[in-house]
């Protein structure tokens, strides 16, 4: 059974590009979380969803930032217009049932913002 | 709001030494706790996990006990190998402020570096 998957692992942005990262769970489970890690820095929580549905993006930046999980392909996260402050590695965990079972990490994507 | 606060490194030893890596945590509820390590370049791998009080979670002879009154979560081992140098994540998981959701809250990391 392949891990979290995460592509691609490292993504060079200009300032004003758009970052496209992407988060393909564990097969079987349908519920993923993205969390950032900023230099010096703990992860952070950023968004919980499950298959079509956000359930919780209290963590997420209010402007400039969008995820999606859809019915069938990875759980994308978008940062349009990207800053130099978005620099940071962006991990997902996925599981099968949250509170249950563990969650699972991927590799994570080190976005560096020029 | 939940937070955990873990000793800042890096800690540096020796192979066979002693290891502690204090976490201390504040939470709204009653939380689980986990520690989760990362070798480089991988993703966080979950090593152990305690969720009540007095519960000690243990792993690859890693091990914490889940201190209720003094709201900690050390991490020790008795004789530490250099494939043991990592960076050491303690977390929590609060029903009681993140809903169904369990997300985690971690503290910032703890870098180990163990010599031959």
């Amino acid at each position: 059974n392949a891990g979290v998957m995460q592509n691609p692992r490292h993504l060079v942005r200009r300032r004003g590009q758009e970052a496209r990262l992407r988060c393909s769970p564990m097969k079987g489970h349908s519920h993923v979380y993205w969390y950032r890690q900023l230099p010096e820095e703990g992860l952070k929580f950023m968004v919980y969803l499950q298959k079509e549905n956000i359930i919780d993006e209290s963590g997420m930046p209010k402007e400039r930032f969008s995820a999606e999980f859809p019915k069938e392909g990875p759980s994308i996260l978008r940062i349009q217009q990207v800053v130099r402050g978005d620099s940071a590695a962006y991990f997902c965990a996925s599981t099968y049932h949250p509170g249950l079972s563990e969650q699972y990490f991927g590799p994570g994507t080190r976005l560096t913002v020029t | 709001g939940d937070s955990v606060t873990q000793m800042e490194g890096p800690v540096t030893l020796s192979e066979e030494a002693f290891l502690t890596i204090n976490c201390t945590y504040t939470a709204t509820g009653y939380p689980s706790l986990f520690w989760y390590v990362q070798y480089p370049g991988e993703g966080l791998q979950l090593l152990l996990k305690a969720t009540k009080a007095d519960d000690k979670g243990s792993n690859k002879g890693f091990e914490a006990t889940y201190r209720k009154e003094t709201t900690s979560f050390h991490l020790e081992k008795g004789s530490v190998q250099v494939s043991d140098s990592a960076v050491y994540f303690c977390a929590l998981s609060d029903p009681a402020s993140g809903g169904s959701n369990y997300k985690l809250t971690f503290g910032k990391g703890t870098l180990l570096t163990v010599n031959p």
